[in-house]
């Protein structure tokens, strides 16, 4: 089965600078590849996700690339505010599927934006 | 459009008692995943279902354990005789069909006393 590797397991960054989170995965045939966010006491929030056709893709603030041959992916966050303090878990599809079913997820990553 | 909706938010259930979860998936997606997350760790993998079948339980315990998707109503994720080692929060997710976002809801967290 699939197997995601995801570092660091906590990063603090002061306020305004960037954060980035890294992911490791084992099928190279995989090719959806979601992040969520979390907060305390709630569900996971999908925030962005690319496809292997394209190697990055942005939404204002964040951008994930992927790595196809090295088989990992990264969430870039910039210019980081209070609100973004929380765990992002990266996540993979088994045995090369190209969507959500059987996901695969990290052990998250703790984000704390200092002030 | 109202999320996906998950109730009870927290349950309580004895040693030895059944718990009994539900999933509204959003308006429009026919497939239902559940999640088990334990405390400090990522989420698990239990079981995908769409209206009345079950696609991959590949991630549910082989006892004790059962889901559903019924025609009508929301989708259960069944535990009998629940054990202190079944306390975690529980998520669904839904979505549209294959090989598409899935979109998460609050999760219902139990705790077995």
């Amino acid at each position: 089965g699939e197997n995601v590797e995801q570092h660091p397991s906590t990063l603090s960054v002061q306020e305004g600078d960037s954060a980035v989170i890294k992911c490791t995965y084992s099928d190279s045939a995989s090719n959806y590849f979601p992040w969520y966010k979390q907060e305390l006491g709630k569900g996971p929030q999908l925030i962005i996700d690319i496809r292997s056709n394209v190697g990055e893709k942005k939404d204002q603030r964040i951008a994930v690339t992927l790595n196809k041959t090295a088989k990992h992916f990264s969430l870039h966050i910039t210019e980081t505010q209070p609100e973004d303090s929380a765990v992002y878990f990266c996540a993979a599809p088994p045995e090369g599927g190209g969507g959500a079913d059987g996901l695969t997820f990290g052990k998250g990553t703790h984000l704390i934006i200092q002030p | 459009n109202a999320g996906v909706m998950q109730n009870p938010r927290h349950l309580v259930r004895r040693r030895g008692q059944e718990a009994r979860l539900r999933c509204s998936p959003m308006k429009g997606h026919s497939h239902v995943y559940w999640y088990r997350q334990l405390p400090e760790e990522g989420l698990k993998f239990m079981v995908y279902l769409q209206k009345e079948n079950i696609i991959d339980e590949s991630g549910m315990p082989k006892e004790r354990f059962s889901a559903e998707f019924p025609k009508e109503g929301p989708s259960i994720l069944r535990i009998q005789q629940v054990v202190r080692g079944d306390s975690a929060a529980y998520f669904c997710a839904s979505s549209v069909g294959m090989n598409t976002e899935a979109f998460f809801g609050q999760g219902t967290r139990l705790t077995v006393v």
